[in-house]
């Protein structure tokens, strides 16, 4: 079971806006509206930024949203601040027979 | 407030064991399915295992099938990996993460380094 694609690095000025691909498979990212998405500043542990496709948890701005088509997904954050530099990794979960859940291989997120 | 501690990280020589734990507060430890996430050096996230609620079900990824186990203690908020013969391979920060049984991980503990070489 390969992790899911997502480009290695993006970059936005602030202001704009950005969208990362997550791309899968029908056994995983296609199959299931069980998509999420984690930030990842630094040394620091992730935090959920997106759960079940496009739900946003409490206290998260609404800056960042979610979306899937077919077996890829995407997030997009407007309004680029500065404190959104940081790491962001998707996940599925998969019906692989050689785990449950999958990750992407994370996007490093630059704000010029 | 949701908190995830967890503990028992170390240096460990190739074909060592070492037990991680992870101690829950905050929130009804029993109603909650949990996982262990590791992540190697300048790498990415990496799906371990998953624990059901009431520790009846267990689930591996196939690079530590059969040399890690993963149990919990609900009386005391408390989640374990046992991690046996170990590889350099298994060299990471390993994280615990709440399920709310929906699929995602909705709370992260802060991480706890294990570190395998002679």
């Amino acid at each position: 079971q390969s992790a899911l694609t997502q480009p290695a690095s993006v970059s936005g000025s602030p202001g704009q806006s950005i969208t990362i691909s997550c791309t899968g498979t029908s056994s995983d990212v296609g199959g299931y509206n069980y998509v999420s998405w984690y930030q990842q500043h630094p040394g620091k542990a992730p935090k959920l930024m997106i759960y079940e496709v496009s739900n946003r948890p409490s206290g998260v701005s609404n800056r960042f949203s979610g979306s899937k088509s077919g077996n890829t997904a995407s997030l997009t954050i407007s309004g680029l601040q500065a404190e959104d530099e940081a790491d962001y990794y998707c996940s599925s979960y998969t019906s692989s027979s050689t785990l449950e859940w999958v990750f992407g291989g994370g996007t490093k997120l630059t704000v010029l | 407030e949701v908190q995830l501690v967890e503990s028992g990280g170390g240096l460990v020589q190739p074909g060592g064991s070492l037990r991680l734990s992870c101690a829950a507060s905050g929130f009804t430890f029993s109603s909650y399915w949990m996982h262990w996430v590791r992540q190697a050096p300048g790498k990415g996230l990496v799906w371990v295992s998953r624990i059901n609620s009431d520790g009846s079900s267990t689930s591996y990824a196939d690079s530590v099938k059969g040399r890690f186990t993963i149990s919990r203690d609900n009386a005391k908020n408390t989640l374990h990996l046992q991690m046996n013969s170990l590889r350099a391979e298994d060299t990471a920060v390993y994280y615990c993460a709440r399920d709310t049984v929906t699929y995602y991980f909705d709370s992260w503990g802060q991480g706890t380094l294990v570190t395998v070489s002679s």
